[in-house]
């Protein structure tokens, strides 16, 4: 199977820049997707295909993918981006996701 | 604008059974993908089972034999049959719609909970 690999957690200073990696074996080759989810709500796609913004996502949101790690970046970070966010491929097999890091705004 | 509104969800004692529904508006599910996602509590995202176009379908290790996924299309919804129910089945189950040609869960309900307990 195929394993993804997030930290934990992740802390950013309001107004300033997050990056959330998410490991995986030669992931370039693949498409990640990136999901946000607050307390209490079901996920959102943020990131889709590695770069794309879904409708509706804020252009401080944006996805890089390359080597063995696709990274999510949260500019100008806000108290309101505080979730978990998860990444996700297909892993040849199966859909996985990652493990989910949280994104603490301080 | 899609919905996906999950029902079904409620306290059962293990061994027990619930079906989960799946109502799709904006999205129709027999030209989708659709999808079961849980969350226990605390912990991350779980897929549980998905149901492609073409009707085949994708079960995790953990509910295989135990958990059935389908559709009624024209309904245009989805259900989750779960049989044999553990304790470490409780969690929020989520519909997720997946579009065709793509691999992103791009459609989320709101959850159900199902709570396994004695």
């Amino acid at each position: 199977s195929y394993d993804l690999t997030q930290p934990l957690s992740v802390s950013v200073a309001l107004g300033q820049t997050a990056k959330i990696t998410c490991g995986g074996n030669n992931i370039v080759s693949k498409n990640v997707h990136w999901y946000q989810q607050k307390p209490g709500q079901a996920p959102v796609l943020v990131i889709c295909r590695d770069t794309i913004r879904p409708s509706g996502i804020p252009d401080r949101f944006s996805g890089s993918n390359s080597g063995n790690t696709a990274t999510l970046t949260i500019s100008r970070a806000q108290v309101g981006d505080e979730a978990v966010y998860y990444c996700q491929v297909w892993g040849s097999l199966s859909w996985v996701f990652g493990g989910g890091t949280k994104l603490t705004v301080l | 604008e899609v919905q996906l509104v999950e029902s079904g969800g409620g306290l059962i004692q293990p061994g027990g059974s619930l079906r989960l529904s799946c109502a799709a508006s904006g999205f129709t599910v027999s030209s989708n993908y659709m999808s079961w996602v849980r969350q226990a509590p605390g912990k991350g995202l779980d897929l549980v089972s998905v149901l492609n176009k073409d009707g085949s379908t994708y079960y995790a290790d953990s509910v295989k034999g135990r958990f059935t996924i389908s559709r009624d299309n024209s309904k245009n919804i989805g259900y989750l049959q779960m049989n044999s129910l553990k304790v470490e089945d409780t969690a929020v189950y989520y519909c997720v719609g997946i579009p065709a040609a793509s691999d992103s869960f791009d459609y989320w309900g709101q959850g159900t909970l199902v709570a396994v307990s004695s």
